[in-house]
């Protein structure tokens, strides 16, 4: 089964609106992190945003935000008010086995297949 | 400048000559991390290491060697490429298993003819 699930191979957004990708996920450990990665047309990856499986609130970076569903195993990342620049790959990514305290645990990260998005002016 | 360096950053070789990829960190990070890039199918890990001294195989090994003899350096070895290691290779490394520390290098795209 897939760790990581991405069920949006390319999605379009107006401009100045807002956008939800999604992402959900697998597994039995109780202690885990996800991620999201910008990439743009140029390639390199972006760190956006982080969850921890114990944090108590949702992620928010800017206009970025995690809509953490636990119960579900969802992790959808939010970009509020568009822009153009937000045209990109986007990847969400797990890791298992991390203690909420120490930061202990594996280095294993496991990547979607990734959403493109683009930005309509 | 905080940076993760790869090189080369293009690469075009034939089937079987033995090639490496350097990967070097400036920021003291102890957990680095080799990772390939195929459309359609993300990113996949192929090595990682927490330590000197300490690597662990990703999701992809096969085909792949590394080491970490000391801390900075990270090298990817093909010892003998074939064309289904055509791929765009990323450098991370990270001083933390969490949040934003994890720092790409540029990518590598390399071509085995």
């Amino acid at each position: 089964a897939q760790k990581i699930t991405q069920t949006q191979p390319g999605m379009f957004v107006q401009e100045k609106e807002a956008v939800t990708l999604d992402c959900t996920y697998d597994t039995s450990d109780p202690s885990y992190g996800l991620f999201w990665y910008k990439q743009p047309s140029s390639g390199e990856m972006i760190f956006l945003i982080y969850q921890g499986s114990y944090d108590q609130q949702n992620a928010t970076e800017g206009r970025y935000s995690l809509n953490f569903q636990k119960a579900r195993k969802s992790a959808n990342l939010v970009i509020s008010a568009s822009q153009l620049g937000d045209s990109a790959m986007y990847f969400c990514a797990m890791r298992e086995g991390l203690s909420a305290y120490s930061g202990a645990g594996s280095y294993q990260l496991t990547f979607g297949k990734g959403t493109k998005l683009s930005v309509i002016p | 400048e905080a940076q993760v360096t790869q090189n080369p950053r293009y690469l075009i070789t034939v089937t079987g000559k033995k090639l490496t990829v350097t990967c070097s960190q400036n920021m003291n990070h102890e957990y680095m991390s080799w990772y390939r890039q195929d459309p359609g199918l993300g990113l996949r890990q192929i090595y990682y290491s927490m330590n000197v001294e300490v690597t662990d195989k990703g999701d992809v090994p096969e085909g792949y060697k590394v080491s970490r003899k000391e801390k900075r350096n990270f090298p990817l070895i093909l010892e003998s490429p074939s064309p289904n290691q055509t791929s765009l290779y990323f450098c991370a490394s990270s001083n933390s298993l969490r949040g934003n520390e994890q720092f790409f290098g540029p990518g590598t795209r390399l071509t085995v003819l």
